[in-house]
């Protein structure tokens, strides 16, 4: 089945310690997004790939970035983690043509 | 204000009831509208994708829209106990065809219990 993959389910890191959170997809889709999504909030959206083509969002921190080496995979970098970044980030993908977006499981982070 | 606006709940409802969930927003250029599924510690899962003012049924699920009023809902027949999840509005800001970002409602947290 065609799915959108997110390693590891879980993670935890310390403060301060830089973490990386994977995510792949066998849809072939052009869009990939990085969301994060904290405790009985709505998703946040961090940014996004247009194949190649970064877009950040405005209110983004800078201790997040992200690298998208191919089509099937994309990468969340959070540089030096505050306990405030504590949350459940998600990704997901869609064609270009199509608002339509397909999420991952998800990856909860924990920071000590 | 946001732009969208969710009750979060919780709501507990028994097994049979009908569900009523419900979202306003402020925006009158959003055209297109979603309702994502999301059990506790997975991902949101698209359930409903509705254009225009009115109706859209599958299954035992109804997503409703009324333009005039800046007013979606989403009805759940019959509820069941696998139905308990949080549910999310959303609305893509660059339209239904076009991929970009979607901004939520906070989420409706609903229990249907036995």
């Amino acid at each position: 089945d065609a799915m959108v993959i997110q390693n590891p389910r879980y993670q935890v890191t310390q403060f301060g310690k830089p973490v990386t959170l994977s995510c792949s997809q066998t849809l072939n889709h052009n869009v990939m997004y990085w969301y994060q999504q904290k405790s009985s909030q709505a998703p946040k959206l961090l940014f996004h790939y247009y194949d190649k083509d970064f877009n950040n969002e405005a209110d983004t921190p800078d201790n997040f970035q992200s690298r998208r080496p191919n089509t099937s995979f994309c990468f969340l970098d959070i540089r030096s983690p505050g306990l405030g970044d504590a949350a459940m980030y998600l990704c997901a993908t869609s064609r270009a043509t199509s608002s339509e977006q397909y999420f991952g499981p998800g990856t909860r982070l924990t920071v000590t | 204000q946001k732009e969208v606006e969710q009750d979060p709940g919780p709501l507990s409802v028994p097994e049979g009831a009908i569900v009523s969930l419900n979202c306003t927003y402020s925006n009158s250029a959003f055209q297109y509208f979603m309702w994502y599924r999301q059990y506790s510690r997975k991902g949101p899962e698209l359930l409903m994708y509705t254009y225009s003012s009115g109706n859209k049924e599958d299954g035992r699920f109804t997503a409703q829209v009324d333009k005039s009023s800046k007013y979606i809902s989403l009805f759940i027949r019959d509820s069941q106990p696998s139905d308990s999840a949080t549910y999310l509005c959303a609305t893509p800001n660059a339209g239904g065809t076009s991929y970009g970002k979607l901004t939520f409602g906070q989420g409706t947290i609903l229990t249907v219990h036995p």
